[in-house]
């Protein structure tokens, strides 16, 4: 079965400052792997995706996640936070065969400060 | 509509009653997916639809739970006899197909409250 750790609930970082949201996950086969954004009763909205490729793959907003095979993770990170990205970050994986089911982690709140 | 949309946005029930959770997807998108999102429990996977194939239901916690879609579009998902662990937010979700790599879009969810 397939799972997704979002070992952190809360990261704080100073507006300007770089940010990393970690992922890590487990999955039998290829992993197809997502992040999404939840602002305030809001329902998710997509940022990027890796499917194949580079292993490092853009997104909205000036987000950015690194693949990495071997450490099974998918960092979220962005060069430079705003307090605008302020927000609940989760990320999720799926795989061929598996229907396009996601699993998502926990979620990590992310707090941009001034 | 442009996005996925959800009906209602609130949802205020007592212990027991029935409700229903509408979902209506992006047009075009042949799978539907629901999802529920609660505190300590995450978001969780509860069933999805492709086309005229058999739903995967692999993700309802009960009996309780039920869920249709007619004509390949609108969905429904129905909880009986509703108990308070139901409260949450219920999130529905489209795509275009189900194939692993393409994007899920969501609705704004309804946020479901048993008193």
């Amino acid at each position: 079965a397939q799972s997704v750790a979002q070992p952190e609930d809360q990261v704080n970082v100073a507006e300007g400052n770089p940010l990393t949201v970690k992922c890590t996950y487990s999955v039998s086969g290829n992993p197809y792997l997502f992040w999404y954004v939840q602002y305030p009763n809001r329902g998710l909205q997509f940022l990027l995706k890796y499917i194949t490729g580079d292993n490092l793959v853009k997104g909205s907003y000036g987000f950015e996640a690194e693949f990495n095979k071997s450490q099974t993770s998918f960092h979220l990170k962005k060069p430079s936070a705003l307090v605008s990205d302020s927000a609940l970050y989760f990320c999720a994986v799926s795989f061929t065969g598996g229907g396009n089911k996601l699993t998502f982690g926990t979620g990590t709140q992310l707090k941009v400060e001034l | 509509g442009a996005g996925v949309s959800q009906s209602p946005s609130n949802k205020v029930t007592e212990k027991g009653k029935d409700v229903e959770l509408r979902c209506d997807p992006i047009s075009g998108h042949t799978a539907l997916y629901w999802y529920r999102q609660s505190l300590g429990q995450g978001l969780e996977f509860l069933i999805y639809f492709q086309g005229n194939s058999a739903p995967d239901k692999s993700g309802l916690p009960s009996d309780r739970f039920s869920a249709e879609r007619t004509g390949g579009s609108v969905s429904t998902l129905t909880i009986q006899r509703t108990q308070q662990e139901d409260s949450a937010v219920y999130l529905c979700a489209s795509s275009s197909t189900t194939q692993a790599q393409v994007g899920q879009y969501f609705g704004a969810g309804t946020r479901l409250s048993v008193l």
